[in-house]
């Protein structure tokens, strides 16, 4: 099994910061690594799909980059909205879900 | 736009069989797709649980395939999980999902049903 490792856990973060969530694969994954965005209550909603490419509707604001094992989201300047739970996923093999990113309001 | 929606009992009792379905809507449950069931227990994260395709062949995390079955109806335009001798282990919010398919390592999950907790309990 492919383990996937995010980083940090958790993460505070004002209006308008630049925020990086990182996530590591345990094997190469190529570029097989999708994000999603997850709100208190909702179904996660995909962001970027095999590691930068955005999800139609999704703000320019989001991106992703990486290949390999080494993976990042960045937000350019974090909105209200964005505060929420981050999970990499990877493709390569069984489905896998890294343990999340939670955003907070600092 | 394909749009997907869970349901099933909210209470299971220990020992139990959890039995949910994914209706479909908005397209085609025989579309070059698999479609997926995930869980979240409450305060954690995402794990797979294993999906369908229309032809009936399935996928399942070997750590729950000796509890899981999915089926799939296409008359209904809908699929379904029955996960077997549930414990409170299994409480948790059950999504189901369209694995949209490039290629077999090019995919993602989207959509998502909005999701169903389903409780453990005696």
């Amino acid at each position: 099994d492919i383990q996937m490792t995010q980083s940090p856990s958790s993460l505070s973060a004002s209006v308008g910061d630049r925020v990086t969530i990182t996530c590591r694969a345990s094997q190469s994954i190529s570029s097989y690594l999708n994000w999603y965005q997850q709100k208190p209550g909702k179904a996660p909603k995909l962001l970027i799909y095999a590691a930068s490419s955005l999800q139609s509707g999704v703000p320019s604001r989001f991106s992703g980059s990486g290949s390999g094992t080494d993976f990042t989201l960045t937000i350019s300047s974090l909105q209200p909205e964005d505060f929420a739970t981050y999970y990499c996923q990877q493709s390569y093999s069984t489905a896998g879900f890294g343990q999340g990113t939670k955003l907070e309001i600092k | 736009q394909v749009q997907l929606q869970e349901s099933g009992p909210g209470l299971v009792k220990p020992s139990g069989t959890l039995s949910l379905t994914c209706a479909v809507s908005g397209g085609s449950i025989s579309s070059s797709n698999w479609w997926s069931w995930i869980r979240q227990p409450p305060g954690k994260g995402l794990e797979w649980i294993g999906e369908i395709y229309h032809s009936g062949s399935t996928n399942y995390n070997p750590s729950l395939k000796s509890r899981v079955t999915i089926s799939v109806d296409k008359s209904k335009n809908q699929f379904s999980l029955k996960l077997s001798s549930v414990t409170a282990a299994d409480t948790a919010v059950y999504y189901c999902a369209r694995r949209s398919l490039i290629t077999m390592v090019l995919n993602w999950f989207d959509p998502w049903g909005q999701g169903t907790l389903v409780t453990v309990s005696s």
